[in-house]
């Protein structure tokens, strides 16, 4: 069974300061791995996904992840947080024959002027 | 390209009613899985569809069932309402070959009164 743990429930950085949200897996196979993005009262938008290839992946809106095997982990950054930054983000993990997402408990993030 | 589309957006039910959920896929997309996101917590996997037939399912009652149509749409049905059905319902859409990434609905929120 995966697992996804998301370290830190909140998030508060300046604008302009480095955003950092940490994911942890669990997984018995080679996953695929995912980080959403979600405002208020809406859905689910894809920021960024790794499948295979190169481990460091980049997203929309100048996200970028790196899926590092040795520790399970799948981190998202941003060099310089603006305000519409804020919101909820959720890392995902599925195998790659199984189209069912295991999401973790969700990071929310607050931009401080 | 309408994306994937939810309705309705919002409504109320009473404890007992029974309540259906419509999705319509992403063009192209022929897999429809259903998530249930309660207040502060991340979506879980309900079921999922493809050909008609519900492919996996999560750890969710016999209350919850769904359907597929032969034009990809879906429906999620819950019976016998509960308050703790209360939550934000999503649908999500992929495509079954070549699956990378699945695609999100604005979701249907439902309070359960």
């Amino acid at each position: 069974a995966q697992s996804v743990t998301q370290l830190g429930s909140h998030v508060s950085v300046s604008e302009g300061a480095l955003v950092l949200l940490r994911c942890n897996y669990s997984s018995s196979v080679p996953p695929y791995l995912f980080w959403y993005v979600q405002y208020p009262n809406q859905g689910l938008q894809l920021l960024l996904k790794y499948t295979t290839g190169a481990t460091l992946v980049k997203g929309i809106n100048g996200f970028e992840a790196e899926f590092k095997k040795s520790e399970t982990s799948f981190h998202l950054t941003k060099p310089s947080a603006h305000m519409s930054d804020a919101a909820e983000y959720f890392c995902a993990v599925s195998d790659k024959d199984d189209y069912k997402l295991s999401f973790g408990a969700g990071t929310t993030v607050t931009v401080r002027a | 390209d309408a994306g994937v589309t939810q309705s309705p957006t919002h409504l109320i039910k009473t404890r007992g009613q029974q309540v259906t959920l419509r999705c319509s896929p992403k063009s192209g997309h022929d897999t429809v899985s259903w998530y249930q996101q309660a207040l502060g917590q991340g979506p879980q996997f309900i079921f999922q569809y493809y050909e008609e037939e519900e492919r996996q399912r999560g750890n969710f009652p016999d209350r919850f069932s769904g359907h597929q149509f032969p034009n990809y749409s879906s429906e999620l049905n819950v019976n016998a309402l509960l308050l703790g059905d209360s939550a934000l319902y999503l649908c999500a859409s992929s495509s079954y070959r070549g699956y990378t990434e699945a695609f999100f609905g604005q979701g249907t929120r439902l309070t359960v009164v």
